[in-house]
């Protein structure tokens, strides 16, 4: 079974703090993704990786970052954490076969305040 | 650009169908697919169906795809407390091919069954 683990189901955190959210998976998948989801929008994503050192924008990076040192670990780092980025955040990986399946985390909810 | 459009909620009496209704604009992907959240978890891949047929059934679950309108379905036959989840209809959009991995998400269903 896909296992893609991520390091907090909670976390709480105060504006204008640097927040650290890890992510790990033990398939090999080249592919990671980094989605926030919020009610009524669904997911969006904000950065995905497809090797490592390899990174790409989503649709909404801004206020976030990403690492990928090792295959098997994707980072989400907020650089200054604000209120408007209190959200539900999932991390995915997805096989390199038909039909390109995504395996998510549990999620982290996090809450700025 | 790209959208793929859901309703927001369902609710249904547990043994009814649920169909749940899907939109989306961009025609020239190779799968479109549902995926299931349930309370406290991350999605995981319901089913899918390739572009190129019309109907994928899969025990209690149809999908139906018409491509002409852009339309995508997912009917739940005999519908259990257990089907209460988000479901969530997603397509790969303008990259055509999925295994450029991105996709795009519909905004999800919430399906309430009520006992």
């Amino acid at each position: 079974d896909v296992k893609v683990t991520q390091s907090s189901r909670y976390l709480v955190k105060r504006t204008g703090e640097k927040v650290f959210l890890e992510c790990v998976q033990d398939m090999d998948h080249e592919n990671m993704f980094w989605y926030r989801q919020d009610p009524g929008l669904g997911l969006r994503l904000i950065y995905f990786s497809y090797d490592v050192k390899m990174k790409e924008k989503g649709d909404i990076p801004e206020g976030y970052s990403v690492s990928r040192e090792k295959k098997e670990r994707f980072s989400l780092i907020l650089e200054s954490a604000s209120t408007n980025q209190t959200s539900m955040y999932l991390c995915a990986t997805q096989t390199g076969i038909v039909p390109y399946e995504q395996y998510f985390g549990p999620g982290t909810r996090l809450t700025v305040t | 650009g790209e959208d793929v459009e859901q309703s927001l909620f369902l609710s249904v009496r547990e043994g009814d169908s649920s169909v749940i209704n899907c939109t989306y604009t961009d025609s020239s992907s190779t799968y479109l697919y549902w995926y299931k959240q349930e309370p406290g978890a991350g999605l995981q891949l319901l089913t899918y169906i390739f572009s190129n047929m019309d109907m994928k059934q899969d025990q209690r679950l149809t999908v139906l795809l018409n491509k002409k309108d852009k339309h995508l379905s997912l009917r739940i036959a005999d519908t259990q407390t257990g089907d209460s989840a988000i479901y969530f209809c997603a397509d790969p959009g303008g990259h055509g091919s999925s295994n450029t991995g991105k996709l795009i998400f519909g905004q999800g269903t919430t399906l309430q069954v009520k006992p």
